[in-house]
């Protein structure tokens, strides 16, 4: 079965500073989809960046780029320019090529300090 | 451009009760999913629709659960019989057949079980 990890509960990052929050994955799948979701305080979740494990390129959505190294199943992101906005919940998922459900790790929780 | 909705957004019910939430997915889409998300925890995959048939069924979907589509558009989850371990929130999704992967999910529904 398909496993996804974050290891970091909290983060936390001064504004307009950089932070990286991890994730690593387990599959024996060769095609599949790798997702960050951003869950803020008592609001739905929104999809932040998405990454086709077929692309060898990291995908880049303004602010928030990946680090996607698929030998070693990890799939980090990268929040630029903190703001305030940013804090919330974020969920690394997982979705191979054909399946329905996505498989989310237990999330980090990350604050910005102004 | 009209998201995923859900209602209601809390319900707060006693032990023994049935309880029925309502999903609208993106009008576009045909593909629509049931999560629960405990707290402190990434959401878990319940159910999944296509049109309106209920094509994959979580183990975590007891049989006290029941979940349906019946024209292809709203979907409904129920409850009957509620326990205290059924407090948390049922999170609402959906998706097109061209971009399968890629669900995008509503604000939830939070149960709580007195």
């Amino acid at each position: 079965a398909q496993t996804v990890t974050q290891s970091q509960p909290e983060m936390s990052v001064q504004e307009a500073e950089t932070v990286t929050l991890s994730c690593t994955y387990d599959t024996s799948e060769s095609d599949y989809y790798l997702f960050w979701y951003k869950q803020p305080p008592s609001r739905q979740m929104i999809l932040v960046i998405r990454q086709e494990a077929y692309k060898q390129q990291n995908a880049t959505e303004n602010r928030f780029s990946v680090n996607f190294q698929k030998a070693a199943k990890s799939f980090s992101l990268k929040i630029s320019d903190s703001q305030l906005g940013d804090a919330a919940m974020y969920f690394c998922a997982y979705i191979h090529q054909g399946a329905q459900k996505l498989v989310f790790g237990q999330g980090t929780r990350l604050t910005i300090n102004p | 451009d009209t998201g995923v909705s859900q209602d209601p957004r809390h319900k707060i019910t006693k032990r023994g009760q049935n309880v029925t939430f309502r999903c609208d997915p993106i009008s576009e889409h045909n593909r629509l999913y049931w999560y629960r998300q405990t707290l402190g925890q990434g959401p878990e995959f319940l159910t999944y629709f296509q049109n309106e048939a209920q094509l994959e069924k979580s183990r975590l979907l007891s049989d006290r659960f029941s979940a349906e589509r019946p024209k292809g558009s709203f979907s409904t989850l129920e409850i009957q019989r509620t326990e205290q371990g059924d407090s948390a929130m049922y999170l609402c999704a959906s998706s097109s057949n061209r971009l399968s992967y890629e669900q995008y999910f509503g604000p939830g529904t939070r149960l709580t079980v007195t």
